[in-house]
């Protein structure tokens, strides 16, 4: 597909549970950034990738929270001992160097 | 205080009125200004960006920014029941790559 692509779509999940989040950015897109969104508020920063590596990561709550890059296209978000605060929408971006950021439909986390 | 700020709405309005949405931001290091749409349950599109202080018009939109005042406006002309969706404010620094959202103003255009 041309757009970014991100599974799953939908995520239900038990308190202390382990989830991974999967984007597969525009192809040739360098950068990549994954927001989270909670409800009626704007998406959150999390973290920033310009290749393959975190060019920042400040965003990101405590270090629950992990994102790779391994090869500079797909990447994923990786939360340890999810809680429920963590249950939001999980958005990723992609963008050519600065500008224009395109965004997925996004990944939707429910912890129980 | 945040960063940016977005009264969230509701807003309603009826066909073809004229729409304001508008932000205010503090951080004077803001030099992108961007404006997107998301429809329910879709991620957000970008809709207007605008570089500095000024306008810009792209058919029935209008960005304004005024970084003296540190306030930018959108503004929809002859509104349609598609224009319904959350519109979100969007900033960013010179060379700097994380964009900063505001909450997003919810919009609904009555036919």
């Amino acid at each position: 597909g041309a757009g970014v692509s991100q599974t799953p779509s939908n995520k239900v999940t038990e308190k202390g549970k382990y989830v991974e989040l999967r984007c597969d950015p525009i192809s040739g897109h360098t950068a990549l950034y994954w927001y989270r969104q909670s409800l009626g508020q704007g998406p959150e920063f999390l973290i920033y990738f310009q290749g393959t590596g975190a060019a920042d990561d400040s965003g990101l709550p405590n270090d629950r929270f992990f994102a790779v890059r391994p090869e500079g296209s797909v990447s994923t978000l990786k939360i340890q001992r999810t809680e429920r605060g963590d249950s939001a929408v999980y958005l990723c971006a992609s963008s050519l160097t600065d500008g224009e950021l395109f965004f997925g439909e996004g990944s939707r986390l429910t912890v129980l | 205080q945040k960063e940016v700020e977005q009264d969230p709405g509701p807003l309603s309005v009826p066909e073809g009125a004229i729409v304001s949405l508008n932000c205010t931001y503090s951080n004077s290091a803001f030099q992108y200004f961007m404006w997107y749409r998301q429809y329910s349950r879709k991620g957000p599109e970008l809709l207007m960006y605008t570089y500095s202080s000024g306008n810009k018009e792209d058919g029935r939109f209008t960005a304004q920014v005024d970084k003296s005042s540190k306030y930018i406006s959108l503004f929809i002309r002859d509104s349609q029941p598609s224009d319904s969706a959350t519109y979100l404010c969007a900033m960013s620094e010179a060379g700097g790559f994380k964009t900063i959202f505001g909450a997003g103003t919810r919009l609904f255009v009555k036919a």
